[in-house]
């Protein structure tokens, strides 16, 4: 089956410090990521879908220059979040489309950050 | 703007026992999206509904799909303790939200021995 890996699995940083997240299709293309947030004991919100080879389009109440997302291939897309602050701590997971097909659509592991 | 409510949102059941979750959705949704979650850990897709009436199956767990009435059910046979996990139920509006989907709340369900 299709698979989408995340990188890192979890990460610590100091405050106002950069994390990037790498979200990989690893066996499909992707032409289309979607980006969520999942805070503790709380549902996915989706944050940003990304676009392979286009600006990323944001949903409403998410910081684009804060949460600046790349897609430069079809098999990777990149979540970097600046000047991190603890309540941007949270569980960031990526999901990918496959391409061509209209429903299907698959999760990543997942990115714990948690900002001190 | 689709809107997607679970309920129940906690669900403790007893081995053996069946129960049903709902999800109950605002606004047309092409398809409707099952999934699992266990605590720390990312979502498993357990079905994906396309159109009304579809019914679909995988051991304990039967999922259902109204569209006239924008209601799918998670319905649970027999529970057993490895189904304790968080279900969620997610819709896409389609259109210029496609492929974007939107979440229930979440349904934390743990089961008894």
């Amino acid at each position: 089956g299709a698979v989408v890996s995340q990188h890192p699995s979890w990460v610590i940083c100091k405050s106002g410090t950069s994390v990037k997240i790498e979200c990989r299709s690893l066996d499909f293309q992707a032409t289309t990521m979607f980006w969520y947030r999942q805070f503790p004991k709380q549902s996915l919100m989706l944050m940003a879908t990304s676009n392979e080879g286009s600006k990323a389009t944001y949903e409403q109440g998410v910081e684009k220059d804060k949460f600046l997302i790349n897609h430069a291939s079809l098999t990777l897309s990149t979540l970097t979040v600046t000047s991190a602050h603890p309540e941007d701590s949270s569980f960031y997971i990526c999901s990918a489309r496959v391409a061509g097909k209209t429903y299907e659509q698959y999760f990543g592991p997942g990115t714990r950050l948690t900002v001190t | 703007e689709l809107k997607v409510e679970q309920n129940p949102l906690f669900l403790s059941m007893q081995e053996g026992k069946n129960y049903t979750i709902y999800c109950n959705y605002s606004t047309t949704s092409d398809r409707l999206y099952w999934y699992r979650q266990d605590p720390g850990k990312s979502l498993e897709s357990l079905f994906v509904l396309l159109s009304n009436g579809a019914v679909k199956q995988e051991g304990r767990l039967m999922a259902s799909l109204d569209t006239k009435a924008r209601l799918s059910t998670l319905h649970i046979t027999a529970a057993v303790h490895d189904l304790s996990a968080t279900y969620f139920c997610a819709g896409n509006a389609g259109g210029t939200s496609y492929g974007k989907l939107t979440f229930g709340q979440g349904t934390i369900l743990t089961v008894h021995p």
